[in-house]
């Protein structure tokens, strides 16, 4: 079975381009998660959809981010403008169900000149 | 107080050594309890779920849950250079679905 796949795998961009991360859940999952890791945090939850609508977007960091999930198959991430500070490895993670585990992608590591 | 703390180690073994890993939480509510396993610029792998307390093995994996004293441990036997990576730790409560809090992860090294 395919993952969670996302891509790009790896983004190098300056300072106050618009970054777009993009997540294809596994299918068949009804729950999406945005993550952030950095060395310093762990991993951070930024957003969570349930069948396509956003439900707590509480740890989006500033109004710079913003996500949408315009289908159950497809899901991005935009940073715009990006800034030095953003620089770290974003996750997407879905489930099938509220009382099963999320299962991640391999990120996509981000860095901001 | 972070709601779950997690030892960074490093923490470096010999081959077939017994490995513990650890985490403590401050949540009485927390039900549900996750350890993944992340290789180096991979994503976090599912290891082990449980929910409640007790104790759950799968292989050489055995996952405990001690809720009285909020404290949660992932033991490794017969330990092998292929688990070496970082071990995270995670858990929710029941009604709160979507919060999984996170250990920050412990970085583990099996020399061989």
């Amino acid at each position: 079975d395919a993952g969670v796949i996302q891509s790009p795998r790896h983004e190098v961009t300056e300072m106050g381009q618009e970054v777009t991360l993009r997540c294809k859940p596994i299918s068949g999952h009804n729950s999406l998660f945005w993550y952030r890791q950095t060395m310093m945090r762990g991993l951070e939850l930024l957003i969570y959809f349930n069948n396509n609508v956003p439900i707590d977007d509480s740890g989006m960091p500033e109004d710079r981010f913003s996500a949408k999930m315009p289908n159950a198959s497809f899901s991005t991430l935009k940073i715009q403008p990006s800034e030095p500070r953003d620089s770290a490895v974003y996750f997407c993670a879905s489930r099938w169900t509220a009382n099963q585990p999320q299962h991640f992608g391999d990120g996509t590591r981000l860095s901001i000149l | 107080q972070k709601e779950v703390e997690q030892d960074p180690g490093p923490l470096s073994v010999p081959e077939g050594a017994i490995v513990s890993l650890n985490c403590t939480y401050s949540n009485s509510a927390f039900q549900y309890f996750m350890w993944y396993r992340q290789y180096s610029r991979k994503g976090p792998e599912l290891l082990m779920y449980t929910y409640s307390s007790g104790n759950k093995e799968d292989g050489r994996f055995t996952a405990q849950v001690d809720k009285s004293s909020k404290y949660i441990s992932l033991f490794i036997r017969d330990s092998q250079p292929s688990d070496s990576a970082t071990y995270l730790c995670a858990m929710r409560t029941k009604n709160t679905g979507n919060q999984f809090y996170f250990g920050t992860g412990t970085s583990l090294t099996v020399i061989p």
